[in-house]
């Protein structure tokens, strides 16, 4: 079983939409719960870091976290076409000193206009 | 601009050849990570280096290593390539060593091994 589980989709939606994204994860370890959004040709850039269960709001963003059933999801309220990326969710744990994430496969997303 | 740079952008080589992949970190940034991107494997953690040390090792290979000279630059060398190296090679910095400090990165160099 992979560590970490997510849809690769495509996914295209229209723009306004609401978008979800999730990833599932096995690790009882991992502590720290990111998403990361990658434009094409271009690095991962963090969009979002979490370290307990339930939601952050960051402007049209949510990420959301359920701990006991291992699942993080990640809301784009009123989406916009320049929200198409690849959003990868990222896992760390609490190594002392050392910083090992884990990333899911990334969810292409195509927000049309 | 994440503040990280890499160079080169692009890398064609054959098989069996060595190359080097450079990274400058963001300026103040203690900690240096690898990572390597390909579509079957996705993005997979390689090593980090703190300060100059070795602090964590991912899935390396034998063939890959890397060091962080006290510049605090770092450099990923690759050898014996094989078709399956081809991928997106990424440097991430950070300011510390510590698990919660936000990871930023580098725009990727691009190996092709043919």
């Amino acid at each position: 079983q992979k560590e970490v589980e997510q849809d690769p989709g495509p996914l295209s939606v229209p723009e306004g939409a609401i978008v979800s994204l999730n990833c599932t994860y096995s690790n009882s370890a991992f502590q720290y719960f990111m998403w990361y959004r990658q434009y094409s040709r271009k690095g991962p850039e963090l969009l979002m870091y979490t370290y307990s269960s339930g939601n952050k709001e960051d402007g049209r963003f949510t990420a959301q976290v359920d701990k006991s059933s291992k699942y993080i999801s990640l809301f784009i309220r009123d989406s916009q076409p320049s929200d198409s990326a690849t959003y990868l969710c990222a896992f760390n744990g609490a190594i002392q000193g050392a910083q090992k994430l884990v990333f899911g496969q990334g969810t292409r997303l195509t927000i049309n206009p | 601009d994440s503040g990280v740079t890499q160079t080169p952008k692009h890398l064609i080589t054959a098989t069996g050849q060595r190359v080097t992949l450079r990274c400058s970190p963001r300026s103040g940034d203690l900690s240096v990570y690898w990572y390597q991107q390909s579509l079957d494997q996705g993005l997979q953690f390689l090593i980090q280096y703190y300060n100059g040390e070795e602090r964590a090792k991912g899935n390396i290979l034998e063939r890959f290593s890397a060091q962080q000279f006290p510049d605090l630059h770092s450099e990923l060398n690759l050898s014996s390539l094989e078709l399956g190296d081809s991928a997106l090679y990424f440097c991430a910095s950070s300011s510390g060593a510590k698990n919660t400090d936000t990871q930023y990165f580098g725009p990727g160099t691009r190996l092709t091994v043919l």
